[in-house]
């Protein structure tokens, strides 16, 4: 059991440059996330999924673009990268509510972006 | 729209000693969760301890423990016997128990342990 796995760890981009963060999870959780978290800051929640085909946008949804094909797949894409997008980049999944003990976020180690 | 408020960016406690963390929030909501995670430096985002709004019972996990006062909107933590591990970012975290069930984050406090 993998539980959350991101990829790539590490990155640097140009600016206008695209690329596609991965996230997967192998729990069969149905609600997954996507957050970045600038220097010294909280999470800020970028797209959510409560399942596959049904995405949303969160607090800071421009300039991404995400897609649920699979429970287990949530991909985040960055179309025209900018300096702005400089952040570490959490994927999370969670289960459906339960109220149990497990009823709470995975997160997964996270992506180092630079954009320069 | 609810909010999550941690008004202590730095906190540090001897070694062996108690430290309490606070986190208050707004919600109009009356039936939810509130959550503390630990971001040590490796980044990895680790739960410490969950509360359910609708438990009076303060939630305990081993040295960890909360005071929750939902009147007050407030859900503080505190780590009993310090040790140099818990030097760490904390986040208090609220989610509604319908809805979106988006989690919303306050910006953290950074607590250090010193020996």
């Amino acid at each position: 059991n993998a539980g959350v796995t991101q990829t790539p760890k590490f990155r640097i981009l140009k600016i206008g440059q695209s690329m596609t963060l991965q996230c997967a999870q192998d729990m069969n959780h149905n609600y997954m996330y996507w957050y970045r978290q600038d220097p010294g800051m909280g999470l800020k929640l970028i797209y959510y999924s409560v399942g596959a085909g049904i995405t949303d946008k969160g607090e800071v949804p421009n300039g991404y673009n995400v897609s649920r094909s699979t429970t287990e797949d949530f991909p985040l894409r960055l179309e025209l990268a900018a300096p702005s997008q400089t952040s570490v980049y959490f994927c999370a999944s969670s289960p459906s509510r339960s109220g149990a003990r497990t009823d709470t976020q995975y997160f997964g180690p996270g992506t180092r972006l630079t954009v320069l | 729209a609810q909010t999550v408020t941690q008004s202590q960016p730095e906190m540090s406690v001897q070694e062996a000693e108690t430290v309490t963390l606070s986190c208050t929030y707004d919600t109009s909501e009356s039936d939810y969760y509130l959550f503390w995670y630990k971001q040590p430096p490796s980044r990895q985002m680790i739960l410490v301890i969950r509360q359910e709004a609708y438990k009076q019972q303060n939630a305990t996990e081993n040295r960890f423990s909360v005071n929750f006062q939902k009147a007050a909107k407030s859900f503080s933590l505190k780590i009993s016997d310090s040790q140099l591990g818990d030097a760490a970012m904390y986040f208090c975290a609220y989610r509604n128990d319908k809805g979106t069930y988006k989690y919303i984050f306050g910006t953290g406090t950074r607590l250090k342990v010193l020996a």
